[in-house]
């Protein structure tokens, strides 16, 4: 199957600091991206959809100036956290759309652990 | 506003115990539903897409089918290497639609 990768896998920061989170899709190229934040116990829930060479399209409740997204190219998409306090810390996973076929399922990275202290 | 609701939230299971795991939605033009594995600190794991009532998928010990209105993951003489968090997703709509995730049901297989 497809493989997505993100980096980094953990980072910790201090708060009110930026970071900045890779996903790349491997060996497929992906003009869509998706960037999902999981808190504990919870399911995932959906920030963004990444669209390569426009701006990415924000789920409600999600600040889009805080949350910067950018994919600068059909295999890589950047998540970066701007001004980051503690409760920016979750799990966030991003994922790619299976290539070509009629499929849709999605293709997820291996999570980024966020923690703000 | 579309629904995903899984049950239960958590199972424990003696190794070789049968059982199911069901997903419920509520959705207006299901393209199609997703059953991903997810253990702890790692992104989702896909299994299988289901499409239209009736379907019916199978990996191993596990089999997937779905109604108008339900879906289900049924575990076979599960193993310990089961054990996970089994998460159940609706897509609807064209395209590369968004997908919403239910809560998961949280499956620990017993010895």
């Amino acid at each position: 199957g497809a493989v997505v990768s993100q980096h980094p896998s953990w980072v910790i920061c201090k708060s009110g600091t930026s970071v900045k989170i890779e996903c790349r899709s491997l060996d497929f190229q992906a003009t869509t991206m998706f960037w999902y934040r999981q808190f504990p116990k919870q399911s995932l829930m959906l920030m963004a959809t990444s669209n390569e060479g426009s701006k990415a399209t924000y789920e409600q409740g999600v600040e889009k100036d805080k949350f910067l997204i950018n994919h600068a190219s059909l295999t890589l998409s950047t998540l970066t956290v701007t001004s980051a306090h503690p409760e920016d810390s979750s799990f966030y996973i991003c994922s790619a759309p299976s290539p070509g076929g009629s499929s849709y399922e999605q293709y997820f990275g291996p999570g980024t652990r966020l923690t703000v202290t | 506003e579309d629904q995903v609701t899984q049950s239960p939230e958590a199972l424990r299971l003696q190794e070789g115990e049968s059982s199911s795991l069901n997903c419920s939605y509520t959705v207006s033009g299901l393209r199609g539903l997703f059953w991903y594995r997810q253990d702890p600190g790692k992104g989702p794991e896909f299994l299988f897409t289901l499409y239209s009532a009736g379907e019916e998928k199978e990996k191993e010990r596990l089999k997937a089918t779905l109604t108008k209105k339900e879906s289900f993951l049924h575990i076979t003489a599960p193993k310990p290497e089961d054990s996970a968090t089994y998460l159940c997703a609706v897509q609807v709509g064209g395209g590369y639609q968004k997908v919403t995730f239910g809560t998961g049901t949280k499956l620990q297989v017993i010895p």
